[in-house]
């Protein structure tokens, strides 16, 4: 079954320092994609970075960057230089190809960002 | 760019009415999602439409509907509320495609929070 997991309900971090915020999935399909998301109280949710499940590299966006371990089924979510903005739920998601289209979403981690 | 709009912010009603959410996609997108963002549940994949065609439809429901107009604008009806339908609806749109590549990200709305007393 298509899954993923966030272990961290609550993450911390000094503003100016780097975190990050794990990510576990389970699939069988060989093509997949994964996404993060920000939520701030308002509700909205950000993009913020994709890796393909083809992609050598792992991806990078500004001060988020995707650390990409396909054997180990993760994709952690770096947030470099945390500033007081970055405070929100993050929410990692999986999408399979085949036309599902459906983001499968873990259950978020808080993280709160400390002057 | 415009991103993606839904209205109304706020939506109370009580058990048994019926609820209209609205979502107006990012120009160029043909795809509008809905989600349901319930305390405790999480979010949960509720429909996907493509060129006014349901194509994928997640655990709910009948009485959760939807449509999509001509130009891509959306509706999700959810008929005879239950008090447990209070959550933050989501819409979220992208570009047609099945490939699952980053020219399909979804890229949501503010949501509707629907109160049902």
């Amino acid at each position: 079954a298509q899954k993923i997991t966030q272990t961290q309900p609550g993450m911390f971090v000094q503003e100016k320092e780097a975190v990050t915020l794990d990510c576990t999935y389970d699939t069988s399909d060989p093509s997949y994609g994964l996404f993060w998301y920000k939520q701030p109280s308002s509700g909205e949710m950000i993009f913020l970075i994709y890796q393909g499940s083809y992609d050598q590299q792992n991806a990078t966006e500004g001060r988020y960057s995707l650390n990409f371990q396909k054997a180990r089924k993760s994709a952690n979510l770096v947030i470099s230089a945390s500033q007081l903005g970055d405070s929100a739920m993050y929410f990692c998601a999986m999408r399979l190809s085949g036309g599902y289209n459906k983001l499968i979403f873990g259950a978020g981690t808080r993280l709160a960002v400390h002057p | 760019e415009a991103g993606v709009t839904q209205s109304p912010t706020h939506l109370i009603k009580t058990r048994g009415q019926q609820a209209t959410l609205r979502c107006s996609p990012i120009s160029g997108h043909t795809s509008v999602y809905w989600y349901q963002q319930a305390l405790g549940l999480g979010l949960q994949f509720l429909l996907w439409y493509d060129e006014g065609e349901e194509r994928n439809r997640g655990n709910f429901p009948p009485r959760f509907s939807g449509r999509q107009f001509p130009n891509y604008s959306s509706e999700l009806n959810v008929n005879a509320l239950e008090l447990e339908d209070s959550a933050l609806y989501l819409c979220a749109s992208s570009r047609p495609g099945t490939s699952g590549g980053i020219q399909e990200t979804q890229y949501f709305g503010p949501g509707t929070r629907l109160l049902v007393l």
